[in-house]
């Protein structure tokens, strides 16, 4: 079946702009997450959204960064005013089960962000 | 808070040797540990995981891990090394009880040679 999937694969910006970037879970996931993973270093948690339940926003750098999710599907990451640092690979996964952490999660393949 | 080490930054091995891929964590109770592997170009790729029950859990690819609590460890193991099994490997934790936030640690990238 199909995997998780994400866009852009790439995105280079200027400092300054906003960005969005997309993810479509496994159809029927009710865990969606979104890591950051800088140049050699591990994943850095994001946001964690549950079902209906309100998103755990605990892994956000910022108030220029914000995430939606529509019902148990698509899910934005917004990047407003990006700067330098924000350059990364954006992970997006999804997993079975209210519980997250019994089930395991399948990672779509990233966006490259690059802010020049 | 929880933390993951990994304290290999690159493990070097030749084929049909074993392999182990460190990893020490530090979390409040008692431990869900993962391992995933990342493919050049490709996504992470979930291995293998620890919930409870036997400490030696078998995954995917002729992967295990062993779990020990007194040295909160959950090294990765390979009994023979495989050139295709060169990627980069990451050790994860979540505290039980949690609704899942995994901390990773920073991977080790793992070189079989012929």
């Amino acid at each position: 079946g199909a995997g998780v999937s994400q866009s852009p694969s790439n995105k280079v910006t200027e400092k300054g702009k906003d960005v969005e970037l997309r993810c479509d879970p496994i159809s029927g996931h009710t865990a969606l997450y979104w890591y950051r993973q800088r140049l050699g270093q591990g994943l850095e948690f994001l946001i964690y959204f549950q079902g209906n339940s309100a998103p755990d926003k605990s892994g956000l750098p910022s108030d220029r960064f914000s995430a939606e999710r529509t019902g148990e599907s698509v899910s934005t990451l917004t990047i407003q005013r990006t700067q330098q640092e924000d350059s990364a690979v954006y992970l997006c996964a999804s997993s079975l089960a209210s519980i997250g952490a019994l089930s395991e999660q399948y990672f779509g393949p990233g966006t490259r962000l690059t802010v020049t | 808070a929880q933390s993951v080490a990994q304290p290999e930054d690159q493990v070097n091995v030749a084929e049909g040797n074993p392999l182990t891929v460190k990893c020490t964590y530090s979390v409040s109770g008692n431990p869900y540990l993962f391992w995933y592997v990342q493919y050049p170009n490709r996504g992470l790729q979930f291995l293998l995981k620890y919930i409870t029950g036997d400490n030696l859990v078998k995954g995917s690819y002729g992967f295990e891990a062993e779990f020990n609590k007194s040295q909160t460890s959950f090294h990765l193991k390979k009994p023979s090394a495989l050139v295709s099994d060169s990627a980069l490997y990451f050790c994860a934790v979540s505290p039980t009880g949690t609704a899942s936030k995994l901390t990773f640690g920073t991977g080790t990238r793992l070189q079989v040679t012929l």
